[in-house]
């Protein structure tokens, strides 16, 4: 059956460190896996997008990398703060479909 | 520019009753879609949109109902609110690549 995984559990890392967030997928062959921040009683806000032909992509502090052998992208923050605390989710879709997967995301907590 | 509203924020229903979400998008997106997140849950798709006029099934479609009249209107209805509906509803728009999501509606039945 096709499902998307992220960690259930909660991740709690010291300010400064490195948040690395797994985000593992069967049963798809995805187009785009897209990576989003939620907070509490909002609507995800869209992060970071990887296609299926890149490995890497980078946003300021935020990187993401995809391994569509390993089915699994990994999203990591450097140099974490307090303000990053959220929800990550991800979210893939593959081509020749409108439709996105989501996982069911990840609770970071930066610790100050 | 606005982005993606959703009316109302909360609501709270009785079982069988009806009721429609609101949802209004001002960047012209062809593509519009609705879900659910239960808590501690992902999103789950129900209903999506390609443009006017055309409309699809996502993965929890049963109980609702959709229209796509215009490009900025995107409306959910609720025909006989049940207690498993309890959720928050989450609407959102496309561009080429990326989707905009509006505040949510939280949404008790009881």
């Amino acid at each position: 059956s096709q499902k998307i995984e992220q960690n259930s559990e909660a991740l709690n890392i010291q300010e400064g460190k490195t948040a690395t967030l797994t985000c593992n997928y069967t049963n798809y062959s995805p187009a785009y896996l897209q990576w989003y921040r939620q907070d509490p009683g909002r609507g995800p806000v869209f992060l970071l997008l990887i296609r299926e032909n890149e490995k890497e992509k980078r946003k300021e502090r935020l990187k993401v990398t995809f391994d569509t052998t390993l089915k699994q992208s990994l999203f990591h923050i450097t140099a974490s703060q307090p303000a990053d605390s959220a929800t990550y989710l991800c979210a893939l879709r593959t081509s020749g479909t409108y439709k996105y997967i989501f996982g069911t995301g990840t609770r970071l907590k930066v610790l100050a | 520019n606005a982005g993606v509203t959703q009316t109302p924020k909360f609501r709270i229903l009785k079982i069988g009753q009806s009721m429609t979400l609101q949802c209004t998008q001002d960047m012209n997106h062809n593509y519009m879609y609705w879900y659910r997140q239960d808590p501690g849950m992902g999103l789950k798709l129900i209903y999506y949109s390609v443009g006017a006029g055309i409309t699809d099934k996502g993965e929890v479609p049963n109980g609702y109902n959709v229209s796509r009249s215009t490009t900025e209107d995107f409306p959910l209805r609720l025909e006989l609110a049940a207690p498993s509906q309890t959720s928050v509803y989450f609407c959102a728009s496309r561009d080429e690549l990326t989707q905009y999501f509006g505040p949510g509606t939280r949404l008790l039945v009881l």
